[in-house]
């Protein structure tokens, strides 16, 4: 069954520091993996794609199929960084979200 | 383009009553889902519609919900009864194609008293 895990619920950094936000994916065959961030008070929105393979206010993720990951990196958290992200995965006509993960960054 | 545009912002109501929230899509997108997000179970996709065909409704919790999309640019969800465990903030979001980066609306805060 196609399942997405994020197994951090709450993650906690203090500015200047690298994060990384764990997404494993369960899929057969080839994914289509998303990152997608809220912050406070405002619409969920597309932070970035694999499929595009590009930075989104300094984040990266690589899709790592032999790990099914596709974890979510920042070499230095800012604290506007501070938000909540959900790791999405489409195949077979359906959507799945993670559980999401809470940033805080503090200064 | 205004974006995916959502109503009511909010909405408080007694148990019982019927619920009906509105979503129009961004025009030209084919694809509209609805979510609802809860502090206990996070963000859950309940249904999508494809060509205002449904495609998935397998996270519509039960008969008490429903959901259409009568043409491209308008949905609803529908609470009938509603209960307080519904409770949540309900999520539109719309997309070129399916697959495609999703556009989501303000949502609406519904609170069952």
């Amino acid at each position: 069954a196609q399942r997405v895990t994020q197994p951090e619920k709450l993650l906690s950094v203090f500015k200047g520091a690298p994060v990384e936000l764990k997404c494993n994916y369960s899929y057969s065959g080839s994914p289509e993996l998303f990152w997608y961030v809220q912050y406070s008070r405002q619409r969920l929105q597309l932070l970035l794609r694999h499929i595009s393979r590009e930075s989104i206010k300094g984040f990266t993720a690589d899709l790592n199929k032999g790990e099914t990951s596709f974890h979510l990196k920042k070499p230095f958290a800012q604290e506007e960084d501070s938000a909540m992200y959900y790791c999405v995965l489409w195949g077979a006509g359906k959507l799945i979200f993670g559980q999401g993960t809470e940033l805080s960054v503090k200064p | 383009d205004a974006g995916v545009i959502q109503s009511p912002r909010h909405e408080v109501t007694e148990m019982g009553q019927e619920v009906t929230l509105r979503c129009k899509p961004i025009s030209g997108h084919n694809s509209l889902f609805w979510y609802r997000q809860t502090m206990m179970r996070g963000l859950e996709l309940l249904i999508y519609f494809n060509n205002n065909v449904p495609i998935d409704d397998s996270g519509m919790p039960e008969d008490r919900f429903s959901a259409k999309m009568p043409n491209a640019s308008f949905s609803t969800l529908k609470i009938q009864p509603s209960e307080p465990r519904d409770s949540a903030v309900y999520f539109c979001a719309s997309s070129f194609v399916v697959n495609q980066p999703q556009h989501f609306g303000d949502g609406t805060r519904l609170s069952i008293l």
